[in-house]
């Protein structure tokens, strides 16, 4: 039973179009979100995060929107550049206090085309 | 300032073998999480080391266990293992058991035959 869903194993975006990234989750004990980005043979690296007071932050070219109602976030990725093309895994906690249990979606290969 | 560094990188045991992985974390993290990510899923957590302390434990049985040193590197052992448990083990370090943000290493890719 996934708690936290990306339904779209992978995304092909040309270069400086926009990138779109889904997660779903169903925990409504989570409040606290992030997006990680892994690149082959490498461990994955923090992106973003939001908390569930808020409903969008933005760091860049990167913006995390957060609709609690729907229990949905995306990443929002403009421009695209070739150098994003990764596999991009939503995370959710319930408290960052203890035991930072996050639960890992199952991850979107993005790749950007040139 | 040292990243996240595991050890082996990559290890073939077969069924019922045991297995130790390790980790330093990196300079001036004092909290350490373990986590399997199985081919095709995101990683799992399967717990997390404060101040040498296990603070957290994810759905993983007992034959999992780990240690975390005073200077904060960590061991992860896997006891009688099956087959299931080939995976990619990631370690990452942060701040403090309420950072967000996770240093994680490249991980250890242990096939288990």
């Amino acid at each position: 039973d996934q708690q936290v869903k990306q339904n779209s194993p992978s995304l092909s975006v040309q270069e400086g179009r926009i990138s779109i990234l889904n997660c779903d989750y169903t925990n409504s004990m989570f409040d606290y979100f992030l997006w990680y980005k892994k690149y082959p043979a490498e461990g994955p690296t923090f992106l973003i995060s939001i908390s569930s007071i808020k409903d969008k932050n933005e760091d860049g070219r990167f913006t995390v929107f957060l609709n609690k109602s729907a229990k949905h976030l995306s990443l929002h990725i403009v421009p695209s550049q070739p150098g994003d093309s990764a596999v991009y895994f939503c995370a959710a906690s319930g408290s960052l206090n203890y035991g930072q249990n996050f639960v890992f979606g199952p991850g979107t290969r993005l790749s950007v085309l040139p | 300032e040292t990243g996240v560094t595991q050890s082996p990188t990559h290890l073939i045991k077969t069924r019922g073998q045991q297995v130790t992985l390790r980790c330093s974390s990196q300079s001036g993290h004092n909290t350490v999480s373990w986590y399997q990510q199985a081919l095709g899923q995101g990683p799992q957590f399967i717990f997390q080391y404060y101040r040498e302390e296990e603070n957290g434990r994810g759905n993983f049985p007992p034959r999992f266990s780990g240690l975390q040193f005073p200077n904060y590197s960590s061991e992860l052992n896997v006891n009688a293992l099956e087959l299931d448990d080939s995976a990619l083990y990631l370690c990452a370090s942060s701040l403090g058991q309420g950072d967000e943000k996770l240093f994680f290493g490249s991980g250890t890719q242990l096939s288990v035959l």
